[in-house]
């Protein structure tokens, strides 16, 4: 696709329901990461993907976060019995491949409310 | 953790100020540091990935500088104008954490 693409854009859910949220990274690109960003924070970093493994998922706040990717493109992040400090914007990015020098390119991100 | 600091946390000019912020990070392990700008209701956007001490990248009106030895790295608009208003992020990587860690941004607003 032309650029990184996420859905849903915005997503209102009650506390203790399921959220899946869904990227669609940058056709070739091989690494693909997942940030969130809490209200006054900084873009936290959850997950990253090199094709469909996930050498590091240290950024995952609990084990109700998980995070897949199938066929080294579209991944799926899934938040279960969401709670209220899960409300945030969350965004993902590909890059050509992991590698520090290669440019991030963002999605426009998922607004998650949890009330 | 790896403490990224960015200054001023927001900052309003008139269009055609020049301005700049900064960003500090530990110059320990450092490997290489990103510029992005994060516009309101659009995806970040990748500015400048620059590497060596020293180093000075430029787009337009906007440029950057690094100084790796003491771990920081100015970025410079010159003439703001409107369109510049957006929150600019910088995120090293550190070869100890091997990922990139984001700053909490710098807010710029340009009035006309």
């Amino acid at each position: 696709g032309a650029g990184v693409s996420q859905s849903p854009s915005n997503k209102v859910t009650e506390k203790g329901k399921d959220v899946e949220l869904r990227c669609d990274p940058i056709s070739g690109h091989t690494a693909l990461y997942w940030y969130r960003q809490s209200l006054g924070q900084g873009l936290e970093f959850l997950i990253y993907f090199q094709g469909n493994s996930a050498p590091d998922k240290s950024g995952l706040p609990s084990d109700r976060f998980s995070a897949e990717r199938t066929g080294g493109s579209v991944s799926t992040l899934t938040i279960q019995r969401t709670q209220q400090e899960d409300s945030a914007v969350y965004l993902c990015a590909s890059s050509l491949k992991e590698n520090s020098l290669e440019k991030l390119f963002f999605g426009s991100g998922t607004q998650l409310s949890v009330l | 953790i790896l403490n990224v600091e960015q200054s001023p946390q927001s900052l309003h000019v008139q269009e055609g100020d020049s301005t700049n912020f900064t960003c500090s990070f530990p110059s320990s392990n450092f490997y290489a540091l990103h510029w992005y700008r994060w516009e309101t209701a659009k995806s970040p956007e990748a500015l400048f990935v620059m590497t060596l001490n020293g180093d000075e990248k430029k787009k337009g009106r906007i440029s950057a500088t690094l100084n790796t030895k003491e771990g920081y790295s100015y970025l410079y608009i010159k003439g703001s104008q409107p369109e510049d208003s957006a929150t600019y992020l910088c995120a090293p990587y550190n070869t100890g954490f091997q990922k990139l860690v984001f700053g909490t941004g710098t807010r710029l607003l340009v009035s006309p």
